[in-house]
């Protein structure tokens, strides 16, 4: 089956900017997802990407997507504490309505 | 636009009862997909509807699910004879022919 895999976990100071990387098998994926979920709640989308893009950029966020190497990732500017959460990486294929979600990673801001 | 609505927030039951959940979709929204997180877990596809069509079931969603979209709006997904390994977040989410996704807040069930 196709596979998102992502580091479990990130720490970093309050003001740094933020790096979370996932990778993925599906060469066919055409859409790319970031999601964040809070501690007891859903899933809030963040922003996503076309396979056609190599980069997006929504205020703090920026998304990277190396499709040769099937890598996205997704940079937080100035990192508060309020984005301490997890941030999980989908990737959904164009025949699919259906993405396929990673492990999410957890991202601890600390003062 | 309120966003996707699930009810209840929070159930505890005891093995072997049924419970039932309802997931309210944005209202535009035409389809509609049901997806059960574990802890440390991403979200896993159960079932997917458009319109009142149930158009796709995963494997997960064993002969003890049953889920419904009877007028093309609100859903509702049945566990019947619910056992421990059920015990996780169930979660709603909706979409248009842009097919991002929009989730809900998700129901919390614990199998006691």
């Amino acid at each position: 089956g196709e596979d998102v895999e992502q580091s479990l976990f990130l720490s970093v100071r309050e003001g740094d900017s933020s790096v979370i990387n996932c990778t993925y098998t599906d060469s066919s994926s055409t859409y790319l997802y970031w999601y964040k979920q809070e501690p007891g709640a859903g899933l809030q989308l963040l922003t996503y990407i076309f396979s056609n893009m190599d980069m997006k950029q929504d205020q703090r966020l920026t998304v990277l997507l190396n499709k040769k190497d099937k890598h996205l990732s997704l940079r937080i500017a100035d990192t508060q504490t309020g984005d301490s959460a997890i941030y999980f990486c989908a990737e959904r294929s164009g025949g699919s309505y259906i993405p396929t979600f990673g492990r999410g990673t957890s991202l601890i801001v600390h003062p | 636009d309120t966003g996707v609505s699930q009810d209840p927030r929070h159930k505890i039951t005891k093995r072997g009862q049924n419970v039932t959940f309802r997931c309210d979709p944005i209202s535009e929204h035409n389809r509609l997909y049901w997806y059960r997180q574990t802890l440390g877990q991403g979200p896993e596809f159960l079932t997917y509807f458009q319109n009142e069509a149930q158009l796709e079931k995963s494997r997960l969603l064993s002969d003890r699910f049953s889920a419904e979209r009877p007028k093309g709006s609100f859903s509702t997904l049945e566990i019947q004879r619910t056992e421990q390994g059920d015990s996780a977040m169930y979660l709603c989410a909706s979409s248009t022919g842009s097919e991002t996704q929009y989730f809900g807040p998700g129901t919390r069930l614990l199998v006691l």
